[in-house]
């Protein structure tokens, strides 16, 4: 039972451009979601988070939007940079702090030069 | 930069073995989690300690066990090695009051 989607395994963008990652969640217990970025031989490196009582959060080149009614959060990067070029990973958790991380499969994201 | 140092960084294992992986922070974590990621997959809760204290547990048997110890750090410990247990464990720590996770760069384990 996969919790937390991430349809699109991979994505390709030209540098320069937007690039949009998406992300589906089915438990409405979900309060708190996050997006990690993971290079080859490394751990996963926080990016960016959204609490369920916002519908955006900025930082930066980053952008996440959350939508609550359809289950749905995205990823905005823009302008894309090659060193983008990663595995993005969606994650989701419940009101606490301390509660576990619910993670999608993730999706490669190729910057083109 | 996490702070989050785990080692080792590869191993190879038979079938049948037990390992011992480990997690140290440069500063005091109540909690930590430990989880795991297989090829092609989103990485998977194991469990989570706090105060030295399980408090937590994903859906793992129990040949994976852990220990948190006084200076904070950890051990992920698994029996009887399978080889689906090939994958890269990962140790997070907690920050902040929202409670993000950053991960050390992880253990690969290979199971042979």
């Amino acid at each position: 039972d996969q919790q937390v989607k991430q349809n699109s395994p991979s994505l390709s963008v030209q540098e320069g451009r937007i690039s949009i990652l998406n992300c589906d969640y089915t438990n409405s217990m979900f309060d708190y979601f996050l997006w990690y970025k993971k290079y080859p031989a490394e751990g996963p490196t926080f990016l960016i988070s959204i609490s369920s009582i916002k519908d955006k959060n900025e930082d930066g080149r980053f952008t996440v939007f959350l939508n609550k009614s359809a289950k749905h959060l995205s990823l905005h990067i823009v302008p894309s940079q090659p060193g983008d070029s990663a595995v993005y990973f969606c994650a989701a958790r419940g009101r606490f702090g301390n509660e576990k991380l619910t993670f999608g499969t993730g999706t490669r994201l190729t910057i083109i030069p | 930069e996490t702070g989050v140092t785990q080692s080792p960084t590869h191993l190879i294992k038979t079938r049948g073995q037990q390992v011992t992986l480990r997690c140290s922070s440069q500063s005091g974590h109540n909690t930590v989690s430990w989880y795991q990621q297989a090829l092609g997959q989103g990485p998977q809760f194991i469990f989570q300690y706090y105060r030295e204290e399980e408090n937590g547990r994903g859906n793992f048997p129990p040949r994976f066990s852990g220990l948190q110890f006084p200076n904070y750090s950890s051990e992920l410990n698994v029996n009887a090695l399978e080889l689906d247990d090939s994958a890269l464990y990962l140790c997070a720590l907690q920050r902040g009051p929202t409670g993000e996770l950053f991960f050390g760069e992880g253990s690969r384990l290979t199971v042979l």
